[in-house]
């Protein structure tokens, strides 16, 4: 079992619709939950960090399970802009960073 | 705009030749790191300093040498690359504090000729 798995979709989805990835870890330790943002041939940029209480940006709204060790990416009313892969980041506790391989969304005109 | 600066943006190299990526930082983070990055993949980390020490080495080509002159810069320097070692390489640095999330610059583009 991969520790950080995401769905690699693509998801297509029509501008404002509403949609919603997961990341499930294996590390039950693992200790701070990130969501990035990475358009094609560029960086990851930060777009949130997850919280145990849950946490909303806007649009976006992240959520932390960690009895079933996963957590959650809303998007609301999506924009063309939106369109990006959506990487899911885990911190075990030490220097070291786990990704999963990234949720493809095309947001559809 | 980064807050990480990478340069150059974009290298092609061929195998015998010798150069150097750079990253700096000026938000007083004592962790830096390496990724390297393929197409449709997610970043590969290849190295982390802490307190301009290298922590954490993922096995990488001895061709790949990192050095971390002072708490602001990080360097790659690169020897006798393959064709395969064609990616994106990433900086990024985070706080040694706390649970913090990793800031990236914005890439080095390279190509092995």
């Amino acid at each position: 079992r991969k520790e950080v798995e995401q769905d690699p979709g693509p998801f297509n989805v029509p501008e404002g619709a509403t949609v919603a990835f997961n990341c499930t870890y294996s590390n039950s330790a693992s200790q701070s939950f990130f969501w990035y943002r990475q358009d094609c041939r560029k960086e990851p940029k930060l777009l949130m960090s997850v919280y145990s209480s849950g946490n909303e940006d806007g649009r976006f709204t992240a959520q932390l399970n960690r009895a079933s060790q996963y957590i959650s990416l809303l998007i609301r009313d999506s924009k063309l802009s939106d369109s990006a892969t959506y990487l899911c980041v885990v911190n075990p506790g030490t220097y070291k960073y786990i990704f999963g391989t990234g949720t493809r969304l095309k947001v559809l005109a | 705009d980064t807050e990480v600066t990478q340069t150059p943006k974009h290298l092609v190299m061929g195998m015998t030749n010798k150069k150097s990526l750079k990253c700096e930082q000026h938000m007083g983070h004592r962790a830096m790191y390496w990724y390297k990055q393929k197409a449709k993949k997610p970043p590969e980390l290849m190295f982390v300093y802490s307190y301009e020490k290298l922590s954490i080495n993922e096995s990488v080509p001895s061709r790949f040498s990192p050095e971390c002159p002072n708490s602001s810069l990080l360097n790659l320097h690169l020897h006798a690359l393959q064709p395969e070692d064609s990616a994106l390489y990433l900086c990024a640095s985070r706080r040694t504090t706390g649970d913090q999330p990793q800031h990236f610059g914005d890439g080095t583009r390279l190509s092995i000729l």
